[in-house]
């Protein structure tokens, strides 16, 4: 079975603009989480996503969204780009909603953004 | 209360025995899971404690004792492959039933 494909892989952007980014989960799955990681910070939550809507919400700006279509795949956008966004963005994809401990993600290899 | 503490750095030789700690704060509690992440890969999944005691996934264990808020990750016959980050994590209770991972111990292995 295919792994949870992210895409683009990198990007470099400049401050001020917005990107979007793709996720296509492991098929079959429906639970669709995103992390930021940075050498500073680690792995933060951003959302999740279930059955196209959105679970919960980590302690970002809105400028950070997203969203997941019918067919489970998920894009996440991060409008009005600051120097501190760029970090490794990381899909995980889960058959069930992060209720349970047990719930293993499975993560993507991630985009790398570069905000210059 | 949704922070976990790691050690950030370990270093051990190829062959040996090495326990990654990981202590959290108690606000509602649903397992604690482990993580490895090789430099430029994503994470992956070890293992997962829902109760107390040990478990065992050929060289990596993984234990929790709940009333200490405490867990390990050990790995042993320490091969130079296994040098990598290693994220505890938990599920919470309540509302926002988000993963939250420990900032991570790097491990290096060497010959």
């Amino acid at each position: 079975k295919a792994g949870v494909t992210q895409t683009p892989r990198y990007l470099i952007k400049t401050r001020g603009q917005q990107v979007t980014l793709s996720c296509s989960p492991i098929s079959g799955h429906r639970s669709v989480s995103w992390y930021q990681q940075t050498p500073g910070q680690g792995l933060q939550f951003l959302f999740e996503y279930f059955s196209e809507t959105q679970r919960n919400k980590g302690n970002f700006p809105g400028r950070f969204s997203g969203r997941q279509f019918s067919n489970s795949r998920s894009e996440m956008n991060v409008s009005t780009l600051e120097l501190g966004d760029s970090a490794l963005y990381l899909c995980a994809s889960s058959e069930r909603p992060g209720s349970s401990g047990a719930n293993v993600l499975t993560f993507g290899a991630g985009s790398r953004l570069t905000v210059l | 209360g949704q922070s976990l503490e790691q050690p950030s750095e370990v270093t051990a030789v190829e062959g040996a025995i090495v326990q990654i700690n990981c202590t959290y704060q108690t606000s509602g509690f649903y397992g604690l899971s482990w993580y490895q992440q090789h430099d430029g890969g994503a994470p992956t999944f070890l293992s997962y404690n829902a109760l107390d005691g040990l478990e065992e996934t050929g060289r990596f264990s993984s234990f929790l004792s709940r009333s200490d808020s405490y867990g390990y990750l050990l790995l042993q016959e320490l091969q130079m492959k296994d040098s990598a980050s290693y994220f505890c994590a938990r599920f919470s209770s309540g509302s926002a039933r988000q993963l939250t991972f420990g900032s991570g111990t790097q491990l290096t292995v060497l010959p």
